[in-house]
């Protein structure tokens, strides 16, 4: 079965430090990988989507990057952490093609609460 | 991105009553729509899906209805209880991205 896991469950980390963010998946090949950010009482945000190795499209603009250096892991940084980076950081995965109709189910990490101070 | 909102941002019933959670969307185009659970501190879970070619799908104690013609997708939980205490969220999918609302919380009340 598929499992995805997220690292570290919670971080603080002040103004200006550098952030990684580590996302692996198991139990399956060449998923679409996903982050998401959550501000407290608001929806998901999507952040960056990837549906292949070294293959990331960002949605928003922002200070945050990802990288995907492998198939099942994705990495979600920041050079210099802003206040307004706090939130709840989730990955996700879904087996969708961008060009067949398919399952969309996606399947959602524990996220990391991320809180700058 | 897209707009994906809710008509209620909290939703209170009775145990044992049924439970009807609403989503307006906004691009006519999508063709999937899914509905996630989240409990408080803890990552979205699936509940239910619907393509766009279908009106309504019904699961274990859960449907979903979907009305194009107004944007229009609907939650119901039949016999909520208490352990249906959450945050709902609705997810339009175009092209492979997901756009999410903001959610509906469900409190039920004992």
């Amino acid at each position: 079965s598929q499992t995805i896991h997220q690292w570290p469950a919670t971080l603080v980390q002040p103004v200006g430090s550098p952030l990684s963010l580590e996302c692996t998946v198991e139990g399956t090949s060449n998923p679409n990988l996903y982050w998401y950010r959550q501000a407290a009482g608001r929806g998901l945000q999507l952040l960056f989507y990837s549906v292949g190795i070294g293959q990331i499209s960002s949605e928003v603009p922002q200070n945050l990057s990802a990288s995907r250096p492998q198939d099942r892991q994705f990495i979600l940084s920041s050079k210099k952490l802003l206040l307004s980076d706090s939130g709840f950081y989730l990955c996700a995965w879904g087996t969708g093609s961008p060009i067949l109709i398919s399952s969309y189910e996606q399947y959602f990490g524990p996220g990391t609460r991320l809180t700058v101070t | 991105g897209e707009s994906v909102g809710l008509h209620l941002p909290t939703l209170s019933v009775q145990e044992g009553d049924n439970s009807i959670i609403n989503c307006a969307y906004s691009n006519s185009a999508s063709d999937y729509f899914i509905w996630y659970k989240q409990e408080s501190g803890k990552g979205p879970q699936f509940i239910i899906d619907i393509r766009s070619n279908m009106d309504k799908r019904q699961g274990q104690r859960v449907t979903v209805l979907l009305n194009k013609t107004v944007k229009h997708l609907s939650l119901q939980i039949a016999a909520t209880q208490p352990g249906d205490s959450a945050v709902y969220f609705c997810a339009e999918i175009n092209f492979n991205k997901f756009y999410f609302g903001s959610g509906t919380k469900l409190n039920v009340k004992p």
